[in-house]
This record gives C-alpha cells, sequence and structure tokens, in this order.
C-alpha cells in the first residue's frame, strides 16, 4: 500500500530531553512537511523540505530540526529548547511545486511530563 | 498576507441534517481550495479540490462550492451522518508561489443522534 507513516502514535517525554519523530513516505514525493497542531488553533508549519538534502523553516521552526538524507524519510527532532513542546504533530507529503495536494501520516501525539 | 477563514467555529446537529460550513480567503493569486476532514487523533484527509474555473465538486454526501471573484467557498453535507463528526479544514494554494498552502483553523463539527 503507498502511503506516509508516522511512529510513535503516542510519545512521552520529560523535560529537557530531545525526542525524535520518524515519517516515512512511498508514494515517492518529492517534498515532505512538518506542522504541529494545538487545540482550537490551524496547523502550523514547522520545517519543510522540496528536495533530498534540503529543507527551509516554517513558521515556527525554533526549538525542532529536522534532516533530509532520503527522500522517503523526514524526521524531526524535537529539542530541549522548544517551550512548549506538548501537541500532536502531523508529517505530510506532496507531489511537488505544480500539484501541491498534501497528503497527511496520522499523527504523533507528543506529550511532556 | 494569505489568510484563510473558516465559519463558524464549530456547529452541533442532528443525524440526519444537512448543513454548510464557510471558508473566506484572500489568497492571491489563486491555484486551488481543498477540504479536508480531520477525524479526532488522526491526519488530515482530502474531501474535494478545486481548481479557479470549477464551481461545484461533490464526493457522495460532501458538496463544496467555489466563488473565485467573491474568493469564498462552503461545503455542504447532506443527510449528516454520526461518522460525519469531525474537524473541516479549508486549505488554499497560491498559484506559482511556494509549496505552502494556507490552513484556516477548521470547523468542529458534532453530530448528534
Amino acid at each position: 500500500d503507498g502511503g506516509i507513516t508516522q511512529s510513535p502514535k503516542y510519545l512521552f517525554r520529560k523535560e529537557g530531553q530531545n525526542v525524535t519523530l520518524s515519517c516515512e513516505q512511498n508514494l515517492n514525493h518529492d517534498a515532505m512537511y512538518w506542522y504541529r497542531q494545538d487545540p482550537g488553533q490551524g496547523l502550523r508549519l514547522i520545517y519543510y523540505s522540496q528536495i533530498v538534502n534540503d529543507f527551509q523553516k516554517g513558521d515556527i521552526a525554533e526549538g525542532y530540526s529536522v534532516s533530509r538524507e532520503k527522500k522517503e524519510s523526514f524526521p524531526l527532532t524535537v529539542t530541549s529548547a522548544q517551550k512548549n513542546p506538548t501537541a500532536f504533530y502531523l508529517c505530510a507529503s506532496s507531489i511537488g511545486q505544480t500539484y501541491n495536494e498534501q497528503f497527511f501520516g496520522p499523527g504523533t501525539r507528543l506529550t511532556v511530563l | 498576507k494569505n489568510q484563510v477563514e473558516q465559519s463558524p467555529q464549530s456547529l452541533i446537529i442532528l443525524e440526519g441534517k444537512n448543513c454548510t460550513l464557510q471558508c473566506n480567503y484572500t489568497v492571491s493569486p489563486f491555484s486551488n481550495l481543498r477540504w479536508y476532514k480531520q477525524d479526532t487523533g488522526r491526519g488530515p484527509v482530502s474531501l474535494t479540490i478545486m481548481t479557479f474555473s470549477e464551481n461545484t465538486k461533490s464526493n457522495g454526501r460532501y458538496t463544496a462550492t467555489l466563488d473565485a471573484d467573491t474568493k469564498q467557498s462552503s461545503l455542504h453535507i447532506t443527510a449528516s451522518q454520526l461518522s460525519d463528526s469531525a474537524s473541516y479544514i479549508c486549505v488554499v494554494s497560491e498559484f506559482g508561489g511556494s509549496y505552502i498552502p494556507t490552513f484556516g483553523r477548521g470547523t468542529s463539527l458534532i453530530v448528534h443522534p
């Protein structure tokens, strides 16, 4: 089956710890994205990548880091510098610039204890 | 700055009734508009996508309309079911712009039996 997967579904972390969220896609999409969703708010863009080995900051990149070493994978690290990391994180992918419908993964809910 | 405004913020209806959700946008130049359905704790799933030349697009009991002149869209749900309870998100993309669409905050729909 083609699709986009995220793991884990639920993640708990202690304050001061870094944690990495996984995102994999087998849709052969060039572009990948990370969003954060908080209750009552729209999706906010953290980072995006248009091509392997390249990525750009979104609206709320502070306290987060990413890598894009493979086309299929776009992991997100939530660092201890992120002051309020508890949220629902969504990964998405799209074919590219000319047809940018985004396909979303199932999400990871991160809770900082 | 591109913006997408959705109304109402939340809506409660009885099973079997119809409802209409609204989306106003300022994105220009316009490329396409999508409606997504997001179940609680899951990633958004695309319902419809409309380009500039399309006025109406249906997907089962979901019908989206677009007025590019007034920059308004609506999503009409017919004969609602309990499974329609979800958040509905309007997303608008800019023609010739970046990979990044503009997201509305969503309308939370609750269908009661």
